[in-house]
């Protein structure tokens, strides 16, 4: 069965330092993914999303992800984080060819100091 | 250019009672999305609508939840005989055609069952 793991429940990083959110996938062939953040109270805003061709995708708000097929990972990186970054972010996958259906992570919950 | 709207934003119901919930999606998205977050099971695909073609539902819990979709544009998801287990924001979505087209979400309605 597909499925999505976010091994990181909680992150903490000062304002400025980079970040990288991890996410793996389980899915017999290169799936669609993506990058959802919730922010508290809103609903999930895609960042960024990746179907073929160039691995580095870039997304909003200056976040980037690298699709790497040899390990199944779409890891999820910003160089200068801002406290406006804190918020619950999902990794997302549907399968290639077919239909759009969502299958979510558990999310990482970032958090952001000063 | 309105987004998704959803509505109640909350909704607070005893046991046993049916509820019904509303999804106004993006104007000309022809597929549209019902998912569940709950603190247990994370991000939940429930159904999926496209078109006229037959909804999936292949992720709705039980008998008791069924949705709707009337002239391809709003759709409602009914729990009937809610339970306590069923509380948790209940998200739409909204997508044009094709495989991989993004995915926009509503704000959700939280639903609460006492």
């Amino acid at each position: 069965a597909q499925s999505v793991t976010q091994p990181d429940i909680h992150i903490t990083v000062s304002e400025g330092a980079s970040l990288e959110l991890r996410c793996n996938y389980s899915y017999g062939a290169t799936p669609y993914l993506f990058w959802y953040v919730q922010s508290p109270g809103q609903g999930l805003q895609l960042l960024l999303k990746y179907f073929s061709g160039d691995t580095l995708v870039q997304g909003i708000k200056g976040f980037e992800a690298e699709f790497k097929r040899s390990q199944s990972s779409f890891n999820l990186r910003k160089p200068s984080v801002h406290w406006s970054d804190a918020a619950e972010y999902f990794c997302a996958v549907a399968p290639s060819g077919g239909y759009n259906k969502l299958i979510f992570g558990a999310g990482t919950r970032l958090a952001v100091h000063p | 250019g309105a987004g998704v709207s959803q509505s109640p934003s909350n909704k607070v119901t005893e046991k046993g009672k049916d509820v019904e919930l509303r999804c106004d999606p993006i104007s000309g998205h022809t597929a549209l999305y019902w998912y569940r977050q709950s603190l247990g099971q994370g991000l939940e695909f429930l159904i999926y609508f496209q078109g006229n073609s037959a909804p999936d539902k292949s992720g709705l819990p039980s008998d008791r939840f069924s949705a709707e979709r009337t002239g391809g544009s709003v759709s409602t998801l009914t729990i009937q005989r809610t339970q306590q287990e069923d509380s948790a924001v209940y998200l739409c979505a909204s997508s044009q055609a094709g495989v991989g087209d993004t995915q926009y979400f509503g704000p959700g309605t939280r639903l609460t069952v006492l």
